[in-house]
């Protein structure tokens, strides 16, 4: 069965930087493209990044454009999301997903918390 | 990057029916039939309940439907049972090959 399982969360100060990772197994993962969403808490569903299967085309929000790099590592079947210049206002739970045509997620992971504070 | 709009609450007896809208532009719901609806309870990951504006993955009871007309979407749900109280995130494709999301809306089950 599809799992993905997300690490790397925690507490941060303002600035610094975090990577997260999202593991993922029971389908092909070379060939689906991966999305990282997140919820800060209390709060809705915001759209991070995407990165195709290839890992060659990549997107991402305006609220994290600049300083989060979505990559993959499809020998490892691994997605990370690398977070860089941390601000309170990033402070979420960070969830990956299984793509469909940049359509939809079919599959979310439990998620990770990151909390950016001082 | 603009969120859709989803009214923040909505609620229903057992037994009713309910529709949750998902309003957004021609940038996105009304330019594409790429809405999908997303069940959450507390605590938990998102579940994907529609696709593609009106389709059901395997396992999602077909009380569960959508439908869209121009910049608007709609998710109903018809035979509410409690179960079924849980917030719901609406989401579309976006010129610039992006996802929005909806704010969500809480269902209540009275």
């Amino acid at each position: 069965q599809v799992q993905l399982v997300e690490s790397g969360g925690g507490v941060v100060q303002p600035g610094r930087s975090l990577r997260l990772s999202c593991a993922a197994s029971g389908f092909p993962f070379s060939t689906y493209g991966m999305h990282w969403v997140r919820q800060a808490p209390g709060k809705g569903l915001e759209w991070v990044a995407f990165i195709w299967s290839d890992g060659n085309d990549k997107y991402s929000a305006d609220s994290v454009k600049g300083r989060f790099t979505i990559s993959r590592d499809n020998s490892k079947n691994t997605l990370d999301l690398q977070m860089n210049s941390l601000r309170a206002e990033d402070t979420a739970v960070y969830y990956c997903g299984r793509d469909r045509g940049l359509k939809y997620l079919d599959y979310w992971g439990q998620g990770t918390l990151v909390t950016v504070s001082s | 990057q603009s969120a859709l709009t989803q009214p923040a609450s909505v609620s229903g007896s057992p037994g009713q029916s309910i529709t949750i809208s998902c309003t957004g532009t021609s940038s996105d719901v009304g330019g594409y039939n790429y809405v999908s609806w997303y069940q959450q309870h507390p605590g938990k990951a998102p579940k994907l309940m529609i696709y593609d504006v009106s389709n059901r993955p395997s396992g999602v009871p077909d009380r569960f439907s959508g439908s869209k007309s121009g910049n608007t979407a709609s998710l109903t749900i018809s035979g509410l049972q409690a179960e079924d109280e849980a917030d719901y995130y609406c989401t579309s494709y976006a010129s610039g090959s992006t996802l929005v999301f909806g704010g969500g809306t809480k269902l209540t089950v009275l």
